[in-house]
């Protein structure tokens, strides 16, 4: 059973750069599946940031797109977020989970099927 | 416009059943027959209940139930518990967008 843990600063500073890891455990970072980061700001709903494919591709939410890079370990079977120069709004419950995309014909599902627990970052001085 | 619109909130008694929507966005395409659905308990991470518009992951109550029509899917939990008290969020692949994935807003569910 595929297993998620998330790590990384729970407080970053104005203008600093956030980075967090999410370790695979049960399971290989390499198998054919998205790897995606959801965050969640307090009160709110779920936001989705973006994903990474082992195959390389990569896929961002255009509003954080010049702001956030993403990256895949497959020798410590891990993947990992970097967003620069965050703000307040940044602040949020960061998620990682295994994203399962079937696409048939132009119509696609799109299913977290595990997730990590989360880890909460304070964006502030 | 967001792609996928939820109500804020819902509310039923122990032993009802309620429905909750997830109007999707002309952007979001056919895609919406096959959004998946997830619950979370206040301070726990989404747990997936319903996927590809229909079915159930093993193991979970079959009190939980997806269906979809004219662009609109819908979640229905019947025989209401209080342990269903949550926030659930519908997601899906979004066809003519620039991003992928959009989340609905999240519909909060109060058992009375």
């Amino acid at each position: 059973q595929v297993q998620l843990q998330e790590s990384g600063p729970g407080l970053v500073e104005p203008s600093g750069t956030l980075s967090l890891t999410c370790a695979v455990f049960g399971g290989s970072v390499s198998s054919h599946n998205w790897w995606s980061w959801v965050r969640q700001s307090p009160g709110k709903g779920l936001e989705w940031l973006g994903e990474i494919h082992p195959s390389g591709n990569i896929n961002l939410h255009p509003s954080l797109k010049s702001r956030l890079t993403f990256s895949l370990d497959k020798s410590r079977n891990e993947f990992s977020l970097r967003l620069k120069s965050v703000i307040a709004a940044d602040t949020a419950v960061y998620y990682c989970a295994r994203d399962i995309r079937s696409c048939n014909g132009g119509v696609c599902s799109e299913t977290f099927d595990v997730w990590g627990q989360g880890t909460m970052v304070s964006v502030s001085s | 416009q967001s792609a996928l619109t939820q109500p804020a909130s819902v509310s039923g008694s122990p032993g009802q059943s309620i429905t909750i929507s997830c109007t999707a966005a002309s952007s979001v395409g056919e895609s919406y027959t096959l959004v998946s659905w997830y619950q979370q308990h206040t301070g726990k991470a989404p747990k997936l209940i319903i996927y590809e518009g229909t079915k159930r992951p093993s193991g979970l109550s079959d009190r939980f139930s997806g269906s979809t029509s004219a662009n609109t899917a819908s979640l229905t939990i019947s025989g209401l518990q209080a342990e269903d008290e949550a926030d659930y969020f519908c997601c899906s692949f979004v066809t003519r967008s620039a991003f992928n994935v959009a989340f609905g807003g999240g519909t909060r569910l109060t058992v009375l």
